[in-house]
């Protein structure tokens, strides 16, 4: 079953402009948020990260919206640049009985950003 | 201060050989999960362990094995591979459970496992 449905599944966008992606989960238990940048043949790398208790979080040119009664968040990438091209992934998390947790991804969106 | 590393970073293995990958955590934390990715597709949960001990356990077969050591590292291990092993086999680290920062995971580059 897929608990965090992503999309759009790829995006061009021009340099300069604002490439968003949205995610949706639907266990209400996560309470962790996360988005993850990979490049061609490299592991996942942490972009930014977000908790249920705030509506947004920046940093830099990203920023992470999310809507708890929706179930959704997304990831916004201001003023876009070729270096910004691409899969990103959202996740979530939760503690587990046992203490640990464990990510669950989304699909992915393959972003590329044209001159 | 060194991030996730993991090896082999590539490997070819015959259908039916056993396979062992290793991984050593980030510095500060003591928590190590296993995640495969396929080509074009999200990481899915493998196993995670902490204090040597399996944690929590993804939708693998029991073909898909793993340790953690002492000083954190882990190996993970699958036996009689199939076709369908082939993957990008992913560890990360996290602090350990009760942490504000738990959650925070990073992974390391991958080990890239074609199954022949």
């Amino acid at each position: 079953q897929q608990q965090v449905k992503q999309s759009p599944q790829s995006l061009i966008v021009q340099k300069g402009g604002i490439s968003i992606i949205n995610c949706a989960y639907e266990n209400t238990a996560f309470d962790y948020f996360p988005w993850y940048q990979q490049f061609p043949g490299k592991g996942p790398a942490l972009l930014i990260a977000i908790r249920p208790d705030v509506s947004e979080k920046k940093e830099g040119r990203f920023t992470i919206s999310f809507n708890k009664s929706a179930k959704q968040f997304s990831l916004h990438i201001m003023d876009s640049q070729p270096g910004d091209s691409a899969t990103y992934f959202c996740a979530a998390s939760m503690l587990s009985r046992g203490g640990g947790n464990k990510l669950t991804f989304g699909t992915g969106t393959q972003l590329k950003v044209e001159l | 201060d060194a991030g996730v590393t993991q090896s082999p970073t590539h490997l070819i293995k015959t259908r039916g050989q056993q396979v062992t990958l290793r991984c050593s955590p980030k510095s500060g934390h003591d928590t190590v999960s296993w995640y495969q990715q396929a080509l074009g597709q999200g990481p899915q949960f493998i196993f995670q362990y902490y204090e040597e001990e399996e944690r929590q356990r993804g939708n693998f077969p029991d073909r898909f094995s793993g340790h953690q050591f002492p000083n954190y590292s882990s190996e993970l291990n699958v036996n009689a591979l199939l076709l369908g092993d082939s993957a990008l086999y992913l560890c990360a680290s996290s602090p350990g459970p009760g942490r504000a920062s738990g959650n925070t995971i990073y992974f390391g580059e991958g080990s890239w496992l074609t199954v022949v």
